[in-house]
């Protein structure tokens, strides 16, 4: 069985704050792939990062960087210096090797968390 | 590429009625799929294809059938449309394996009522 976490439904911060999306996950695999995607007001689902189960380093793009510790089973998503852009609704998923009935290898996702970045 | 395509962006039906979302894709990957998204429970998995000519169910597939004729395309077909699947229906396709990322499409809002 595989599970994901997003315990923040809502976060509400000032531009130019750092926020911190968290995520945990469950997965009895060893090989597996966690995902972040955004979903901006307009509805779409825009895909931010893959990472795979074997490499825990820390990445980075622009304002966006992601925690991955296996340790913890957590793959946290950090917003540097939020923008009024950023708003939007930020989705962790799941998806790993085995094969379960009524998905396959299904992306599972988190429930999300509404980010609200204000003026 | 125009990636993964869906129409219509907006549909009402009455309780009852039948309609078909479409889904196409121009990426030429085997696997597609379709979730639905409601408020307070992420997106679920309806069904989904690993290529043509084969279909399995997700999750929640009561009330929805699918084919896959071709590598391209991967309709919804909602049977008997109920107000219970009031929702935003979002299609879904990856090149093959489970490590491939996922894209998905603009989404369906459909109200039933």
């Amino acid at each position: 069985a595989q599970k994901v976490t997003q315990a923040q439904t809502e976060i509400s911060v000032v531009e130019k704050e750092d926020v911190t999306l968290d995520c945990v996950y469950e997965t009895r695999d060893t090989t597996y792939y966690l995902f972040w995607y955004k979903q901006p007001p307009s509805g779409e689902l825009v895909f931010l990062i893959r990472r795979n189960s074997f490499d825990e380093q820390n990445e980075i793009s622009g304002r966006y960087s992601w925690n991955f510790q296996k340790s913890t089973s957590s793959f946290n998503f950090t917003i540097t210096a939020s923008q009024v852009v950023d708003s939007a609704v930020y989705f962790c998923a799941l998806t790993n090797s085995s094969w379960v009935t009524g998905g396959g290898n299904k992306l599972t996702f988190g429930t999300g968390t509404q980010l609200k970045v204000e003026l | 590429n125009a990636g993964v395509t869906q129409t219509p962006k907006f549909q009402v039906l009455k309780t009852g009625q039948s309609m078909t979302l479409q889904c196409a894709q121009d990426m030429n990957h085997e696997y597609m799929s379709w979730y639905r998204q409601d408020p307070g429970m992420g997106l679920r998995l309806i069904h989904y294809s690993v290529g043509a000519g084969i279909t399995d169910q997700g999750e929640v597939p009561n009330g929805y059938n699918v084919s896959r004729s071709t590598t391209e395309d991967f309709p919804l077909r909602l049977l008997s449309a109920a107000p219970s699947q009031t929702s935003v229906y979002f299609c879904a396709s990856r090149l093959r394996d489970f490590t491939d990322t996922q894209y998905f499409g603009p989404g369906t809002r459909l109200t039933v009522l």
